[in-house]
């Protein structure tokens, strides 16, 4: 059974930094690309970043470029989200997400999302 | 940057038909994907390639595209089938991904 469990959410002021951890089971991890997509509260789901099966290839949404840095450690089956600089307007659900292929790239299976508030 | 349209809200009584759309200039020549999303909970893929239906998601949850707009269909929809619903697909080129606004689907 595929799970991805996210952690690390949490409260933090702005300017703060946090760093979120995604933890998969169930396949095998290094053959795939795997993203992160936000919800803030009330809102709808907005992409933020992706990152290679391999590591090699990252990619960031505007609002988070500079900020946020995507990587990941097949040995330990783990994808990582730092985040830094962050504002209010960072405060959402945060998801990790498995992306596949047929036809196209689309995600298949997501995790629980952890919580950050930013907020002083 | 590209955009994908979706009703805000749809409401139906138990046992109607919902139809919930998406509409985006790429949808011609990409695929739609959906995702159910219960309150507090992470979204579940219930249509891939437009039409396709995972395994374990119910009969009833059917999708379908023609032209620039895509439309999940929810036949006899069930209480427990209200939730949120996202449509999901690229850009022309395939290099920008993008999410629906969402649609707030109430059966009661």
């Amino acid at each position: 059974e595929v799970q991805l469990v996210e952690s690390g959410g949490g409260l933090v002021q702005p300017g703060g930094s946090l760093r979120l951890s995604c933890a998969a089971s169930g396949f095998t991890f290094s053959n795939y690309w795997m993203h992160w997509v936000r919800q803030a509260p009330g809102k709808g789901l907005v992409w933020v970043s992706r990152i290679s099966s391999d590591g090699s290839s990252t990619s960031y949404a505007d609002s988070v470029k500079g900020r946020f840095t995507i990587s990941r450690d097949n040995a330990k089956n783990t994808l990582y989200l730092q985040m830094n600089s962050l504002r209010a307007e960072d405060t959402a659900v945060y998801y990790c997400a498995r992306w596949t292929y047929s036809s196209s790239w689309y995600p298949d299976y997501w995790g629980q999302g952890t919580l950050v508030t930013v907020s002083s | 940057s590209y955009e994908l349209t979706q009703p805000p809200s749809v409401s139906v009584s138990p046992g109607q038909t919902a139809r919930i759309t998406c509409s985006g200039d790429a949808l011609p020549k990409k695929y739609a994907y959906w995702y159910q999303q219960k309150s507090g909970q992470a979204p579940v893929l219930v249509i891939y390639e437009d039409s396709k239906r995972p395994s374990g998601i119910p009969e009833r949850f059917s999708g379908s595209s023609s032209g620039t707009t895509a439309t999940l269909t929810i036949s006899g929809a069930q209480v427990e089938d209200e939730a949120d619903y996202y449509c999901y697909s690229t850009d022309s080129s395939g290099n920008q991904v993008v999410f629906g606004g969402g649609t707030k689907l109430t059966v009661l």
